[in-house]
């Protein structure tokens, strides 16, 4: 059964970087699609982007300006970074495989990881 | 791409059926038959429950059943129980290949 852990920061700064590592286990990256989901405190989900693993990403055009996803497949590990934080961005982040193929769907969902940004 | 809407809230009492409207455009709902359902109790991670209008995953109570009509997704709890009390997301592939969320749906088992 396939497993996805976030892990990073859990406070940024204004104006910095934020930066999440999802790392997948009990499967190989080389497959599927890879996804992040963010969700503010007490609101819904928002969907960020997904990354195929051959490198080609996906982006939600609201936020594409600053972000990048990038996959790592040496280390079956997928990664975010948003530019530019504000507090907007604080929020729990989760990475999620999504399969697309005939069907589509995001399951399973790694734990979540709180991150904050405030100075 | 805009948010799928959804009401904010729904309730029922055990036993009852209800339903769980998800309104999109020809962009995204209306395009494609793959949208999912997924619940998340408070402070626990969502589940997908039916995914390409549908279909359930393994596991999955047959009480949860999903159904589309032009732009307009559903999600129908039949026999509600207790344990179904939880928030409600359903999400759609876009013709933009991007996937958009619903704002959430609270379930209330009264």
């Amino acid at each position: 059964q396939v497993q996805l852990q976030e892990s990073g920061p859990g406070l940024v700064k204004p104006s910095e970087t934020l930066s999440l590592t999802c790392t997948v286990s009990d499967d190989s990256i080389s497959n599927y699609y890879w996804s992040w989901i963010r969700q503010p405190p007490g609101r819904g989900l928002e969907w960020i982007g997904y990354i195929h693993y051959t490198g080609g990403a996906i982006y939600n055009p609201s936020l594409k300006s600053r972000l990048t996803i990038s996959v790592d497949t040496s280390r079956n590990l997928f990664s975010l970074k948003v530019r530019s934080v504000t507090a907007a961005d604080t929020a729990v982040y989760y990475c999620a495989r999504f399969v697309w193929s005939m069907s589509k769907r995001f399951d399973p969902w790694g734990q979540g990881i709180l991150v904050t940004v405030s100075s | 791409q805009s948010a799928l809407t959804q009401p904010a809230s729904v309730s029922g009492s055990p036993g009852q059926a209800i339903t769980i409207s998800c309104t999109g455009t020809s962009s995204d709902v209306g395009s494609y038959d793959h949208v999912s359902w997924y619940q998340q109790h408070p402070g626990k991670v969502p589940k997908v429950m039916i995914y390409d209008v549908n279909e359930r995953p393994s596991g999955v109570s047959t009480r949860f059943s999903g159904s589309k009509s032009g732009n307009t997704a559903s999600l129908t709890i039949s026999g509600l129980q207790a344990e179904d009390e939880a928030d409600y997301y359903c999400s759609s592939y876009t013709t933009s290949s991007t996937q958009v969320f619903g704002g959430g749906t609270k379930l209330t088992v009264l």
